[in-house]
């Protein structure tokens, strides 16, 4: 089955600072994938997702890159700023045909000092 | 989005006892999941729920100790059978979107078993 592996599993960048998280996966037939950021006690929220015909996708301060042939992606925040500090997922799945069953990789604790 | 409606938020348990988590998801959603999220760990897929049927489990999960249902298309509830210390954790639900296939968590039950 599908094994997602996500680095680093702590990040700690100063405010105004960009932030990295890469992640890896296994199965060269997943299409889609999303990155969740959680805040202490909260659910995680989809804050943005690529698809495999797709290399690059921006949203304001956030960017999602893939590359299928290394089978990586990775999610860039810029110009961090405190309440960017959470713990961020990325998962993977094979849309549609795997019903939206998503595999996460292990989190990215980030936090930003100011 | 989609809006996600979970309760119990959190539940402490006598070993031994069983509990259930009721999930209400709205209309935009179709596929419904339960996660697992240990203590400072990732998420876990528990099962797919299935609308009138059985659910379908994940390696490492079993009915007889997480029985989920279905019963409609926006209802669905997971049952921690026979808890033990070790069943200690958050349990969410999820619900995704065919179209777009988003997936989307509800605010988590946090279980503590004594």
């Amino acid at each position: 089955g599908e094994n997602v592996e996500q680095h680093p599993s702590t990040l700690s960048v100063q405010e105004g600072d960009s932030a990295v998280i890469k992640c890896t996966y296994s199965d060269s037939a997943s299409n889609y994938f999303p990155w969740y950021k959680q805040e202490l006690g909260k659910r995680p929220q989809l804050i943005i997702d690529i698809r495999s015909n797709v290399g690059e996708k921006k949203d304001q301060r956030i960017a999602v890159t893939l590359n299928k042939t290394a089978k990586h992606f990775s999610l860039h925040i810029t110009e961090t700023q405190p309440e960017d500090s959470a713990v961020y997922f990325c998962a993977a799945s094979k849309y549609p045909q795997g019903a939206q069953k998503l595999v996460f990789g292990q989190g990215t604790r980030l936090t930003i000092n100011p | 989005s989609a809006v996600i409606s979970q309760k119990p938020s959190r539940d402490i348990c006598q070993r031994g006892t069983s509990l259930t988590i009721q999930c209400q998801v709205d209309s935009q959603v179709t596929m419904m999941f339960w996660y697992r999220q240990q203590p400072g760990q990732s998420l876990t897929l528990i099962a797919t729920a299935n609308q009138g049927s059985e659910a379908t489990y994940e390696s490492g999960f079993v009915i007889d100790k997480f029985p989920i249902s279905r019963p409609n298309l926006t209802f669905s509830t997971l049952t921690v059978s026979n808890m033990s210390p070790e069943d200690s954790s958050i349990y969410l639900c999820s619900g995704g979107r065919l179209d777009t296939g988003e997936l989307f968590f509800g605010e988590g039950s946090r279980l503590t078993v004594l």
